[in-house]
């Protein structure tokens, strides 16, 4: 079983929808969840980060952890063209392994 | 956060050979890594560059193959050994800090350079 499951997508939504992307992860250990967002070409960048359980917002971008199940949740309200990106989830834990995790990646496009 | 420049963006290179990938931070940040993302896969942990002292490998990645230097606080090199078409990849450098965007403290955070996308051919 890998550290970080993520859904594989690709996934494909009109513009203005809500769109929803999600990873569990298997090691209680990790403490810090954050999700990334690469363009094509690109490094990723930082999008959001949390380390508590419950929702983190910001602007259109909610992040959502649940640490009694494992499982963490981008949530991307109004999207648009531009939110077409590949989405990584990071797991991070802490003091000597602050190393990331990846997830595999879920590619969004936003249709127009 | 930090600003976080790779040379070169890209490369191709004949098998066989080897290329230093340089990464350059615009402030000291507590940890700096390099990370492989093959074509269409997620990122992969090469090794966490220690500063003045011999990077830390992960599991299938060796020093002979991927040696790193890290002379300083804000400078790093990896060198792609020997090359061969099944290191074509993206190879980033990341740095782990504990300053966002507006300076101000926070728990660390990895940020990523722009990669240098390398082809063997």
């Amino acid at each position: 079983q890998k550290e970080v499951e993520q859904d594989p997508g690709p996934l494909s939504v009109p513009e203005g929808a809500i769109v929803s992307l999600n990873c569990t992860y298997s090691n209680s250990a990790f403490q810090y969840f954050m999700w990334y967002r690469q363009y094509s070409r690109k490094g990723p960048e930082l999008l959001m980060y949390t380390y508590s359980s419950g929702n983190k917002e910001d602007g259109r971008f909610t992040a959502q952890v649940d640490k009694s199940s494992k499982y963490i949740s981008l949530f991307i309200r109004d999207s648009q063209p531009s939110d077409s990106a590949t989405y990584l989830c990071a797991i991070q834990g802490s003091g000597s392994a602050r190393q990331l995790t990846f997830g595999s990646g879920t590619q969004l496009t936003v249709l127009p | 956060s930090a600003v976080i420049s790779q040379k070169p963006s890209r490369d191709i290179c004949q098998r066989g050979t080897s290329l230093t990938i340089q990464c350059q931070v615009d402030s000291q940040v507590t940890m700096m890594f390099w990370y492989r993302q093959q074509p269409g896969q997620s990122l992969t942990l090469i090794a966490t560059a220690n500063q003045g002292s011999e990077a830390t490998y992960e599991s299938g990645f060796v020093i002979d193959k991927f040696p790193i230097s890290r002379p300083n606080l804000t400078f790093s090199t990896l060198t792609v050994s020997n090359m061969s078409p099944e290191d074509s990849s993206i190879y980033l450098c990341s740095v782990l800090t504990n300053r966002d965007r507006e300076g101000l403290y926070r728990p660390d955070t990895q940020y990523f350079g722009p990669g240098t996308r390398l082809t063997v051919l």
